[in-house]
């Protein structure tokens, strides 16, 4: 059974960079359809849900527009994890931020399964 | 403020049916884009309902239902259960963005 759990320090100061990792079990992050992707989500405290970004497969990446050119997305096939780097944080990027699997099927995308996620405070 | 527009909160008695609306426009759920649901208890990881706005994965109960119509979907849970109180948010695509979610359901289970 696929499992994902995300993994980073609980706390960034501003205009620092904000480094997550998830560790991908139960299957390997190579296997699977070339429609799978691996993407990253957050949650803003007392807010909804927010789409960061994905990658595919083939190693093509997608980005929330809102966070295009802070945000950067990787998948590390040796050690079956994935990462989101997101420069220059400010508060605003206070989240408990989650990790998924995607699927993609005629223009649509959906996900399962999700890690727990993980908090990320940011404050100086 | 989220494209895809959900109520705040519902709210219901055990054995009661409740429903969840999620509205979006021409541009998302109008545009044929499927709409998708999940299911938040706190500290959890977010739990896939509904997929292709009517498919319910392997292992969710059948008190809950999903519908698409127009430009709009809902979620249905009859047969209300504490364990049911949770947050739900619907998700879709549109031409502008790949991923867009509701604002989130508040589901208190009186």
């Amino acid at each position: 059974q696929l499992q994902l759990q995300e993994s980073g320090p609980g706390l960034v100061k501003p205009s620092q960079t904000l480094s997550l990792t998830c560790a991908v079990s139960g299957a390997s992050i190579s296997s699977g359809f070339s429609s799978h992707s691996w993407s990253w989500f957050r949650q803003p405290p007392g807010k909804g849900l927010e789409w960061i970004a994905y990658i595919y497969q083939s190693g093509d990446t997608y980005y929330n527009p809102s966070l295009r050119g802070r945000v950067a997305i990787s998948v590390d096939r040796s050690t079956n994890q994935f990462s989101l780097k997101l420069t220059s944080v400010t508060a605003a990027d206070t989240a408990v931020y989650y990790c998924a699997r995607g699927y993609y099927e005629t223009n649509n995308k959906w996900f399962d399964p999700w890690g727990r996620g993980t908090l990320v405070t940011v404050s100086s | 403020q989220s494209v895809l527009t959900q109520p705040p909160s519902v709210s219901g008695a055990p054995g009661q049916r409740v429903t969840i609306s999620c509205t979006g426009n021409s541009s998302n759920i109008g545009a044929g884009y499927d709409v998708h649901w999940y299911q938040v208890l706190p500290g959890a990881a977010p739990k896939l309902l509904f997929y292709g706005n009517t498919n319910r994965p392997s292992g969710v109960p059948d008190r809950f239902s999903a519908s698409k119509s127009g430009t709009s979907a809902s979620l249905a849970i009859s047969g209300l259960q504490p364990e049911d109180e949770a947050d739900y948010y619907c998700q879709s695509s549109s031409r502008g963005l790949s991923v867009l979610f509701g604002g989130g359901t508040k589901l208190t289970v009186l």
